[in-house]
């Protein structure tokens, strides 16, 4: 089976304060995707990383920024935590593009409160 | 820029019943990828069914179902003999196929409640 983690469950922070998520899959998957979900907005894209040292932005990337060192692990960096960021984080990631390699496999999330 | 709606926020079926959660999408492409993905309460979301936009035959997996109208724009997930496993929040997606990189566009989502 597919495994996507993440570093942590719940996560409480202080305004200003630089934070790290982390995401790491064990199924040598290309790519990787960071998503923020609130309610009645559903998930939105944060950025997206389709190879080592590669990344996207996806429609929300402005306070955010990612790091991909290695295929197995990409890092969510909020620069300068604020306020409007306590959001529920997801992680995902899929073994390619196209026919059934795009399915995207999720963490089981990172609540995230900034206070 | 594609957009998808979930118009039901909520929906409520019996055990055993069947259930049809709606989803429309706006897009201006003819080759793309519909998703149901499923998120139970405090689980992962996990991939329920997946469409491709060149196929006319509709998706089954076991109980559950799509009803892909291509120039409607619409994407309907029908479950049949509703369980109390399927409680859950269900999020439509779609994705064009570049062939390349390319993201998933998310509703906001049904919560499906399934009684006694």
């Amino acid at each position: 089976d597919v495994k996507v983690t993440q570093s942590s469950r719940y996560l409480v922070k202080r305004t200003g304060e630089k934070v790290f998520l982390e995401c790491v899959q064990d199924m040598d998957h290309e790519n990787m995707f960071w998503y923020r979900q609130d309610p009645g907005l559903g998930l939105r894209l944060i950025y997206f990383s389709y190879d080592v040292k590669m990344k996207e932005k996806g429609d929300i990337p402005e306070g955010y920024s990612v790091s991909r060192e290695k295929k197995e692990r990409f890092s969510l960096i909020l620069e300068s935590a604020s306020t409007n960021q306590t959001s529920m984080y997801l992680c995902a990631s899929s073994l390619g593009f196209g026919q059934a390699r795009d399915t995207q496999y999720f963490g089981p999330g990172t609540r995230l409160t900034v206070l | 820029a594609q957009t998808v709606t979930q118009s039901q926020p909520e929906m409520s079926v019996q055990e055993a019943e069947t259930v049809t959660l709606s989803c429309t999408y706006d897009t201006s492409e003819s080759d793309y990828y519909l998703f149901w993905y499923k998120q139970p309460p405090s689980r992962q979301m996990i991939l329920v069914i997946r469409q491709e936009a060149y196929k006319q035959q509709n998706a089954t997996e076991n109980r559950f179902s799509v009803n892909f109208q291509k120039a409607a724009k619409s994407f309907s997930l029908k479950i049949s003999d509703s369980q109390l496993g399927d409680a859950a929040m269900y999020f439509c997606a779609y994705r064009l196929n570049t062939g390349t990189a390319s993201k998933l566009t998310f509703g906001t989502g049904t919560r499906l409640q399934v009684t006694l």
